[in-house]
């Protein structure tokens, strides 16, 4: 059981979109419709964003995107705010009935 | 309103055994997948295990397979973590999470967690 690959960090300017990729590999990220997005303040609990690569849970801003394309699922903030500022992880069924988080991405907003 | 509730946690000796529960309320509890993930210090988040509602069924990360085992108590509505052959790298903040829908694995709500700390 391998770490999904996310980049380390990634900084915007607050109005401006990011993305966040997640690349796995057909064991998990491209076999499977379930990728969802977590993302967790410092100290904080980790909220759920995204789930089913692409649907919102009630409450989540729709400036919280999700998509897939193979092996990689990605996630869009646009309109960065300042409250953007967080940890965000992917998370993904692996096959076997075990799941896989990401490593994490720190999302700055400059 | 789902509340989960973490316990069990503390500092234990390379080695060593700790229970940790999960005491959920606000919602059926026999309708849901529960999962626990931890966050290790300078780490990020790790899938830890997770239960089917009626308890049949449980999956493990590779990392604890033999030594951590998932149970839950319907009729208590709570959820465990036997967590034995304690290793440093096991040291980590650890939440119950339940899942968003019933049949559904993403991981909707979540506890406040319990801190495992193993030192000598």
């Amino acid at each position: 059981q391998s770490v999904l690959t996310q980049p380390a960090s990634v900084s915007g300017s607050p109005g401006q979109s990011i993305t966040i990729s997640c690349t796995g590999t057909s064991s998990d990220v491209g076999g499977y419709d379930f990728v969802s997005w977590y993302q967790q303040h410092p100290g904080k609990v980790p909220k759920l964003l995204i789930y089913g690569v692409t649907k919102w849970p009630s409450g989540v801003s729709s400036r919280f995107s999700g998509s897939k394309s193979g092996n990689t699922a990605s996630l869009t903030i646009s309109g960065l705010q300042v409250d953007d500022e967080a940890d965000y992880y992917c998370f993904s069924y692996a096959r076997g009935g075990t799941f896989l988080f990401g490593g994490g991405t720190k999302v700055t907003v400059l | 309103e789902v509340q989960l509730v973490e316990s069990g946690g503390g500092l234990v000796q390379p080695g060593g055994s700790l229970r940790l529960s999960c005491a959920a309320s606000g919602f059926t509890f026999s309708s849901y997948w529960m999962t626990w993930v931890r966050l290790s210090p300078g780490k990020g988040l790790e899938w830890v295990a997770n239960i089917n509602p009626d308890g049949s069924a449980h999956y493990y990360v590779d990392s604890v397979k033999g030594r951590f085992t998932i149970s839950r108590d319907n009729a208590k509505s709570s959820l465990y973590l036997q967590v034995n052959s304690l290793r440093a790298d096991d040291t980590a903040l650890y939440y119950c999470a339940r899942a968003l829908y019933t049949g559904n694995s993403d991981l909707g709500y979540w506890g406040q967690g319990t801190l495992v700390t193993v030192s000598s």
